[in-house]
């Protein structure tokens, strides 16, 4: 079956830097996405990776290892606006979207 | 970046009654747009693929009956809650792919309580 994991939760200090861990396991593979989703609100499109490697915007970095099945999210200069849930999600061979449970990410002062 | 818009954000109907809620791309045609549930603290349950002038594809679980997608043309797209349910209650997200790119675009999501 297909399957991405990635952590339920996470805490995390304002300022400091968190890296936020996906696997996952899919019949095929076009893609990995990242999205941001505050609460009560629709999720937002954060990056895209396809080839290996470590793709930087801004504060927000995203790297992936297709070999591996992984890929993590990186969020440096924590901000208190950055508490939110944090979306992985794979393109399968079909093109569609497989999506992961989400973590939470609690950004502490 | 690329819009979609979705009306009503918020709808509150009695059980029984049905609801129709918008999806519109705004400043792409999408040929293909997607219509996700999403419950409280859970993630996106993709519900249906919706194929402009072609019928939905509806996720295993979910009745074609009761939840009614018409794509009419590339920039709309309409999700109808028939007979809702408390049950039915639920936050409703549509998202449409942009062809010029790889991403899906979200709506802003309409928030349906049933009473």
């Amino acid at each position: 079956g297909q399957n991405i994991d990635q952590p339920t939760e996470m805490t995390a200090t304002e300022g400091a830097i968190v890296q936020i861990n996906c696997t996952y396991q899919t019949s095929g593979f076009n893609g990995l996405f990242w999205y941001q989703q505050h609460a009560g609100e629709a999720p937002t499109f954060l990056s895209y990776n396809v080839l290996d490697g470590l793709e930087e915007k801004g504060r927000f970095s995203s790297f992936l290892s297709r070999s591996k099945g992984y890929s993590y999210l990186l969020l440096k200069e924590l901000q208190m606006k950055d508490s939110a849930s944090y979306l992985c999600a794979v393109t399968d061979s079909n093109y569609q979207l497989i999506w992961g449970a989400g973590t939470k990410l609690i950004i502490k002062p | 970046g690329a819009v979609v818009s979705q009306h009503p954000s918020r709808v509150i109907c009695k059980s029984g009654t049905s609801v129709k809620i918008e999806c519109r791309s705004l400043d792409f045609q999408a040929t293909t747009m997607f219509w996700y549930r999403q419950f409280p603290k859970q993630s996106l349950m993709l519900m249906a693929t919706s194929n402009e002038g072609s019928k939905a594809t509806y996720e295993q679980g979910v009745e074609k009956d009761k939840f009614l997608i018409n794509h009419a043309s590339l920039t709309l797209s309409t999700l109808t809650v028939t007979s809702a349910h408390p049950e039915d209650s639920s936050f409703y997200i549509c998202s449409a792919r942009d062809p010029r790119g790889r991403e899906q675009y979200f709506g802003p999501g309409t928030r349906l309580t049933v009473t």
